[in-house]
């Protein structure tokens, strides 16, 4: 079946630096999803991706998806405390029916 | 009105009840879903259902029966649980199947 891997697994930064995410589907995708976590808290869409290359911004925070449509990145520029979550991405097979989360990186800020 | 409701927000029970939690949405969405996550893992996927018709069953024990009575509600029936099946129980909709999912709040699940 569809798998979809995430690293790193954890990231630990200090307030300021800049942070990235990476997404990778053993097959091609019809999109990618990403979502944020709070500590105990439930999971909140931020961003979908449809078109081979595209790139959106939200602010400092910047999502690609790679040409092949296998591949997706998350990068926050200038961390800051409010950014601390676990970020996952869910990608729908073309196939699949269904959206496949990735394991999740878990961002911790250092004020 | 992009939210997600869940009741209860917390549950502990025996090995031998019965109790359901519940979810509810009024934005229209044709799709919503049960899911289980596990403390520092990812949402697992349990079920989906479109058009109030049940569309994916993810190989879920049989001590776990969802319903959806209409388009805006969602039950999950709870019957003789082991204490492995303590868990946040998330409920999610969306437009449609390929669309994003909008979470509710869980419900922290422990069965003693």
């Amino acid at each position: 079946g569809q798998q979809v891997m995430q690293i790193p697994q954890y990231q630990h930064v200090q307030e300021g630096e800049d942070f990235t995410t990476y997404c990778n589907s053993s097959t091609t995708l019809s999109n990618i999803q990403w979502y944020k976590q709070r500590p105990g808290g439930h999971p909140v869409f931020l961003i979908q991706l449809v078109k081979s290359g595209e790139v959106k911004k939200q602010k400092r925070l910047t999502f690609q998806f790679g040409e092949a449509k296998k591949n997706s990145s998350l990068h926050i520029t200038a961390t800051q405390t409010t950014d601390v979550g676990t970020y996952f991405c869910a990608g729908l097979g073309t196939n699949a029916g269904k959206s496949t989360f990735g394991d999740g990186t878990t961002l911790t800020v250092k004020p | 009105d992009t939210e997600v409701t869940q009741t209860p927000k917390h549950l502990v029970m025996g090995m031998t009840n019965k109790k359901s939690l519940k979810c509810e949405q009024h934005m229209g969405h044709r799709a919503m879903y049960w899911y289980k996550q596990k403390a520092k893992k990812p949402p697992e996927l349990m079920f989906v259902y479109s058009y109030e018709k049940l569309s994916i069953n993810e190989s879920v024990p049989s001590r776990f029966s969802p319903e959806c009575p209409n388009s805006s509600l969602l039950n999950l029936h709870l019957h003789a649980l082991q204490p492995e099946d303590s868990a946040l129980y998330l409920c999610a909709s969306s437009q449609a199947a390929e669309h994003e999912q909008y979470f509710g709040p869980g419900t922290r699940l422990t069965v003693t």
